[in-house]
């Protein structure tokens, strides 16, 4: 079956630090996949996503680049500001595979102090 | 922007008791689907819904869930008999069409089951 496994967390930077939240996928088809965050108190928002190898998606600072190689979409931020204190999750999407439900890895609580 | 919502954002409840959620996606949007979240664990798809019946449903999806579109607006989970662990974030989002599209989700509602 398909699974998203994500880096756990919480990870804690200070602002202006870079930042990698990993996340690795296992489908069956050929999978979209996203990354959403989740600030506090709030719904899920898309973030970025990327619906092919080699694509890279970008949203407010944040890109994550398909590699279909190593089954990778790792989300990175060159500097982090203390607004991106979130919970982010990767997931994916297989819907060629048949499956209309994301599947989502576990989040990773990202906490940026001044 | 156009955006699902949800009522409420908060519900308690008692063990036994039915409680129905309630989802307005977004108009243009076709498909359209239930996830939820229990405390600290991943987010979790239960059904995918279009052309007003099911198209997909996950195991935990069982014969006390039922979701429903009564007009051209609502979508509804229906818990015919909470257990406690039917507490948990539920989430409702929806899509465009169905292969490779981008889900947008709700900002949840809060069910506590005691």
């Amino acid at each position: 079956g398909n699974s998203v496994t994500q880096m756990e967390g919480p990870v804690t930077l200070s602002e202006e630090a870079f930042l990698t939240i990993n996340c690795t996928y296992t489908a069956t088809g050929y999978p979209s996949l996203f990354w959403y965050v989740q600030y506090p108190g709030e719904g899920l928002q898309l973030l970025l996503k990327a619906t092919k190898a080699d694509d890279k998606g970008s949203n407010k600072g944040f890109e994550a680049t398909y590699r279909k190689e190593t089954t990778s979409f790792h989300l990175e931020k060159g500097s982090v500001q203390v607004s991106d204190s979130a919970v982010y999750f990767c997931a994916l999407s297989d819907r060629g595979g048949g499956a209309d439900g994301l599947t989502f890895g576990k989040g990773t609580h990202l906490i940026i102090q001044p | 922007e156009p955006e699902v919502t949800q009522t409420p954002s908060h519900q308690v409840t008692q063990m036994g008791q039915e409680v129905i959620l309630r989802c307005v996606p977004i108009s243009n949007h076709l498909y359209f689907y239930w996830y939820r979240q229990i405390l600290g664990q991943k987010v979790e798809f239960l059904v995918s819904f279009y052309n007003n019946e099911i198209s997909e449903k996950s195991e935990i999806f069982d014969d006390q869930f039922s979701v429903e579109r009564p007009d051209g607006s609502n979508f509804t989970l229906k818990i015919r008999s909470t257990k406690l662990e039917d507490s948990a974030m539920y989430f409702c989002a929806s899509s465009r069409v169905r292969v490779q599209e981008t889900q947008y989700f709700g900002p949840g509602t809060r069910l506590l089951v005691l």
